[in-house]
């Protein structure tokens, strides 16, 4: 099953525009991970979001974290061509040891 | 170079035949991971192994066997009685404390025909 919902499912923008993706899940966590996977290839790490933040940075993303509303967004600040890819949030479900529960990702196409 | 390997990249077979991908890390990793991917939709978890020589079924284990004999090596055999084996399978591994970011290997397209 899967956990995470994102939400827009495809996003199109222009270089240099900001990218906002959406992520709502069901069940309690202990943390929120979002993840990108360009076409064909493995997924690479972002960021790691603990469920007693509320707000992280690295670099031009920065992620929320809202508990009581089980959601979180990824901004992707000032966007470059390199950042179309398809971006996922993965939940640490609380008492579920290491095990990530993947959504369905959002689709970033950003243009020239 | 550290890092987790799959291989092969592309991989076909008839159906019916059994077949087995490999995963390898030289991450120290203790747990490891094996996830399925249709077109469009999200990663599924097949199987993991949290220490050599114990590993768990994950949502969609059906069809689908693995071993871990080695800390370093998970490999899964998707097997016959898998009723629709085409699709790309990642591979991730992980240190086992709780709450651990996941590394990714690039991959294998299964291709049955």
């Amino acid at each position: 099953s899967q956990q995470g919902e994102e939400d827009p499912q495809a996003l199109s923008i222009q270089e240099g525009e900001n990218a906002t993706m959406n992520c709502s899940y069901k069940t309690s966590i202990n943390n929120l991970q979002w993840y990108r996977q360009n076409s064909g290839r493995g997924l690479v790490h972002l960021i790691l979001i603990r469920s007693n933040e509320r707000e992280k940075h690295s670099g031009r993303l920065r992620v929320t974290l809202d508990t009581s509303k089980k959601s979180s967004s990824l901004l992707i600040t000032a966007s470059r061509a390199a950042d179309t890819a398809s971006y996922f949030c993965a939940t640490g479900l609380t008492g579920g040891g290491n095990k990530l529960t993947f959504g369905t990702g959002t689709q970033l196409k950003v243009e020239l | 170079d550290g890092g987790i390997t799959q291989s092969p990249k592309y991989l076909f077979r008839k159906e019916g035949q059994n077949v087995t991908l490999s995963c390898e890390q030289n991450l120290n990793h203790d747990a490891m991971y094996w996830y399925r991917q249709d077109p469009g939709q999200g990663l599924r978890l097949i199987y993991y192994s949290q220490i050599v020589n114990d590993f768990q079924k994950g949502d969609i284990a059906e069809g689908y066997s693995v071993s871990r004999e080695k800390k370093e090596s998970f490999p899964l055999t998707v097997t016959s009685a898998q009723k629709n084996p085409t699709a790309f399978y990642l591979c991730a591994s992980s240190f086992r404390t709780g709450g651990d970011t996941q590394y990714f290997g690039p991959g294998t397209r299964l291709t049955v025909l």
